[in-house]
Order: structure tokens, then C-alpha cells, then sequence
């Protein structure tokens, strides 16, 4: 099993659209979790971080469930901006792992 | 002012060459990290290294040599390149402990 799964998609959305990510990771031990955006040809950059409680940023919603070993992404009025890979990744004592992303395409 | 920094952006070498990657950050970061992006796309961690110690190192080839001169410094050395080796090698950098990373803008490296 790897140690974070992805739906690698595509997704691809019209613009407006309301779109969720999910992800699954391998270790029970891991403390941090995060989602990051991956543009084509660039770094990953750091989207937002995920917490235990859940939290939002703008039009951005990040669950996780400890219990189940699962971490989600919503993305609410999608915008064409939007389009990029996104990246799950879970860490423990420093170390990242990260999923294999997936992608999203939004379409005006 | 680029917080993190590799050089060269482009790598285009034949195989058995061997090549330097050079990385560089200037956030007073304690720890830094090579990672490999293949065809695929999937980052897979290679070496990581606090205040210039080595703390991981996964399953890489020995040909793969990390060497960090001080903590804002992590070059990636690789010995007789293969076609394999062919990828965007990410390197990045974090504060200790449960903090997010900030990456380089990657080396694409094509070995022909």
C-alpha cells in the first residue's frame, strides 16, 4: 500500500463549480498534514495546511479524520486559476511524504 | 530575493557523465531535502539533511551523493548517469519539526 493515496483524476469542472479532493495515508503515526498546488513545470507551493478540527481559507476547505486515516480538499466557485495538480501530503518528525496528486482542470 | 535557489535550471548531459546540482537557502532554514519527480509526476523523498547531518536517506542508488558544506547548502552529486536518472529534481527546505516545505524551482535533468 502506499503511503498516501490520491484519485489521480483529472478532474475537469466548469468554472462555478464546487470540487472535492480526497486522500488516504498509510500511517497512523503521522502529526502534520497538508495540501499543496503544483502548477505545470513549477515547485510545489504550500496551498494550506490541515487540521485536526478543519479549517478553511476563502474558497478553500481542508478536513482531516484522524480516525480514518483521511484528509479532504473542497474547492467552492471554482476559478480558471484554479487549474493545477494538488498535492496530499503527510509528515512525521520532518519527513513529507507525498501523494501522487491530482489533477484538476477548470473550464470557462 | 529567492528563498530557495538551484542551479543549473537545465541539465542536459550524456550518459556516464557525472554532474552537480547546487541548492542554496537564504530562510535560516535548519533543514533541507533533495526530492525526484518522474515522468509520472510522484516527488519521492531522497536525502534529507539537518544542520548539515543526514537524516534520511531512502533507498538511492549509490551513485547519488548529497553534500552539505553548512546549513543553507544542500548539492546533489551524481556519479555515471543513467537514461533512469532522467527526472526534475526538487530540492527544498523547512524549519525543524511540523512546518510546511519551500521548494526550489527544480533542475530538469535529461541524460541522452
Amino acid at each position: 500500500r502506499k503511503e498516501v493515496e490520491q484519485d489521480p483524476g483529472p478532474f475537469n469542472v466548469p468554472e462555478g463549480a464546487t470540487v472535492a479532493f480526497n486522500c488516504t495515508y498509510s500511517n497512523s503515526a503521522s502529526q502534520s498534514f497538508f495540501w499543496y498546488r503544483q502548477d505545470c513545470r513549477k515547485e510545489p507551493k504550500l496551498l494550506m495546511s490541515v487540521y485536526s478540527s478543519g479549517n478553511e481559507d476563502g474558497r478553500f476547505t481542508a478536513q482531516l479524520n484522524r480516525a480514518s486515516q483521511y484528509i479532504s480538499l473542497l474547492i467552492r466557485d471554482s476559478k480558471l486559476s484554479d487549474s493545477a495538480t494538488y498535492l496530499c501530503v503527510v509528515m512525521k518528525n520532518n519527513d513529507m511524504r507525498f501523494g501522487a496528486g491530482t489533477r484538476l482542470t477548470v473550464k470557462p | 530575493d529567492t528563498a530557495v535557489s538551484q542551479t543549473p535550471k537545465y541539465l542536459v548531459t550524456q550518459m556516464g557523465n557525472d554532474k552537480s546540482i547546487k541548492c542554496e537557502q537564504n530562510l535560516g532554514h535548519d533543514t533541507m531535502y533533495w526530492y525526484k519527480q518522474d515522468s509520472k509526476k510522484f516527488l519521492k523523498i531522497m536525502f534529507s539533511y539537518n544542520n548539515k547531518e543526514l537524516i534520511i536517506n531512502e533507498t538511492v542508488p549509490n551513485r547519488f551523493s548529497p553534500k552539505s558544506p553548512d546549513k543553507a547548502h544542500l548539492n546533489l552529486h551524481i556519479n555515471s548517469l543513467e537514461l533512469g536518472d532522467s527526472a526534475v529534481y526538487f530540492c527544498a527546505s523547512s524549519r525543524v519539526v511540523n512546518y510546511g516545505y519551500t521548494f526550489g524551482s527544480g533542475t530538469r535533468l535529461t541524460v541522452v
